[in-house]
């Protein structure tokens, strides 16, 4: 079955970085995009990136651009996330996903929805 | 980007009554939205995609529609393990976002 490990999370100072890592299995990882999306604590959730099958295209949140940076490696079925002047407010889980796009009968459809989640890596920015 | 409002923030009711949730969008969205399910403690699992379809392996007690900038999704009749905080998200424009949440918890 579809399965999503995150790791790499931890404690790291106001200012410092942190590089997330995402392990995927049981599906064809090289024909889908991936997605970060994190939760701060007691709080709803926050897109922060996306990117494309074949890393092509990739995508941010405002308040990430410029900070952090996606990238994969199809080799290896694995997603990363690369976290730099890193913010108390940067404090959350942080969650991959598979994203839910497919085609079919000439259609696409779900296309940037989150299908299947790990789940998730904690990362405290704290002094 | 586009703002996602949820309402009501919160939703007390009984097991089997029906649940309807409501997620407006600040513009147009046409039919690009999904919505999500979250228990404490795990992850979100997707629910709803374009609006009304339904994913892999979600009871038809489920069903989401609207279009534009209103949409709803209702739970026909409560079961226990639906007590939850439920999330739409838009995919029409970048970057994408989520709504606040509603939570759904029994009276």
């Amino acid at each position: 079955q579809v399965q999503l490990v995150e790791s790499g999370g931890g404690v790291v100072q106001p200012g410092g970085s942190l590089r997330l890592s995402c392990a995927a299995s049981g599906f064809t990882f090289s024909s889908y995009g991936m997605h970060w999306v994190r939760q701060a604590p007691g709080k709803g959730l926050e897109w922060v990136s996306f990117i494309q099958y074949d890393g092509s295209n990739h995508y941010y949140a405002d308040s990430m651009k410029g900070r952090f940076t996606i990238s994969r490696d199809n080799s290896k079925n694995t997603v990363y996330l690369q976290m730099n002047s890193l913010r108390p407010e940067d404090t959350a889980v942080y969650y991959c996903a598979k994203d839910a796009g497919y085609c079919s009968g000439g259609s696409c459809y779900g296309y940037y929805q989150m299908a299947v989640w790990g789940r998730g890596t904690t990362v405290t920015v704290s002094s | 980007e586009i703002v996602l409002t949820q309402s009501p923030a919160t939703l007390s009711l009984s097991p089997g009554e029906r649940a309807t949730l409501s997620c407006r969008a600040s513009q147009s969205v046409s039919s690009s939205l999904a919505w999500y399910q979250q228990k404490p403690g795990q992850a979100p699992r997707l629910l709803i995609y374009d609006a009304s379809n339904r994913a892999t392996g979600i009871p038809a007690r489920f069903s989401g529609s609207g279009s534009g900038t209103g949409f709803t999704l209702t739970i026909s009749s409560l079961e226990p393990e639906d007590f939850a905080v439920y999330y739409c998200q838009q995919r029409r424009v970048w970057p994408l976002s989520f709504g606040g949440g509603t939570k759904v918890e029994i009276k």
